[in-house]
């Protein structure tokens, strides 16, 4: 079966410092995988996605993505942290090799991200 | 702009009242789905969509009703709500790129309140 996990419920990160937000998957086949964003009051915003070639993926608002096969890892990083990247921060994976229901994701449970001045 | 939309956002009813929840894109995605969010679960799908009049269930379906009528379209219909059907409810939409690598776009979210 089809799982993903984040591990943190929250994460507390100083404005200018570095952050990481972990997600771990676990899939039958190769992933796609995914991160979105979901700021107070709004919608989930699509971030960036994993299918394949370079590890390292790149997305909105300067965050970037590294894929690890061996460690089935999806953290989710940025060199200098924001206060307006406060949020909650969901990792979705889908299994290429099911049958597409609709598009389905597998959402993480999420973790909420502080960034303090 | 491209979007998808869902009204109403906020709802308070109360146990056994029938309601919908609408959702409209703009996009002519011919996906459609719907999520609800609770504390420390995620996203789980409630109903999917591949096409219009072509529907299946998700991951939590009891409880809810869809239809697609129109490509734009996909109500979710609680005929009798419960309780545990509190929650935050998400439709979402894409459109297959023949490799399962299309991205979802999600709506504002809706969050209901069944007392």
């Amino acid at each position: 079966a089809q799982s993903v996990a984040q591990p943190e419920d929250q994460v507390n990160v100083a404005e200018g410092n570095p952050l990481t937000v972990k997600c771990t998957y676990s899939v039958s086949g190769n992933p796609y995988l995914f991160w979105y964003v979901q700021y107070p009051n709004r919608g989930l915003q699509f971030l960036l996605k994993y299918i394949t070639g370079d590890n390292l993926v790149k997305g909105s608002y300067g965050f970037e993505a590294e894929f690890n096969k061996s460690q089935t890892s999806f953290h989710l990083k940025k060199p200098s942290a924001l206060v307006s990247d406060s949020a909650l921060y969901f990792c979705a994976v889908r299994d290429r090799f099911l049958y597409n229901q609709g598009g389905k994701l597998i959402f993480g449970q999420g973790t909420e991200l502080s960034v303090k001045p | 702009e491209a979007q998808v939309t869902q009204n109403p956002r906020y709802l308070i009813t109360v146990t056994g009242k029938k309601l919908t929840v609408t959702c409209s894109q703009n996009m002519n995605h011919e996906y459609m789905s719907w999520y609800r969010q609770d504390p420390g679960l995620g996203l789980r799908q409630i109903y999917y969509s591949m096409n219009v009049e072509v529907t299946d269930k998700g991951d939590v379906p009891e409880g809810y009703k869809v239809s697609r009528k129109e490509k734009r379209n996909f109500p979710l219909i609680l005929e009798s709500p419960s309780p545990n059907q509190t929650s935050l409810y998400f439709c979402a939409s894409s459109s297959p790129t023949g490799r399962g690598v299309e991205t979802q776009y999600f709506g504002p979210g809706t969050r209901l309140l069944v007392l």
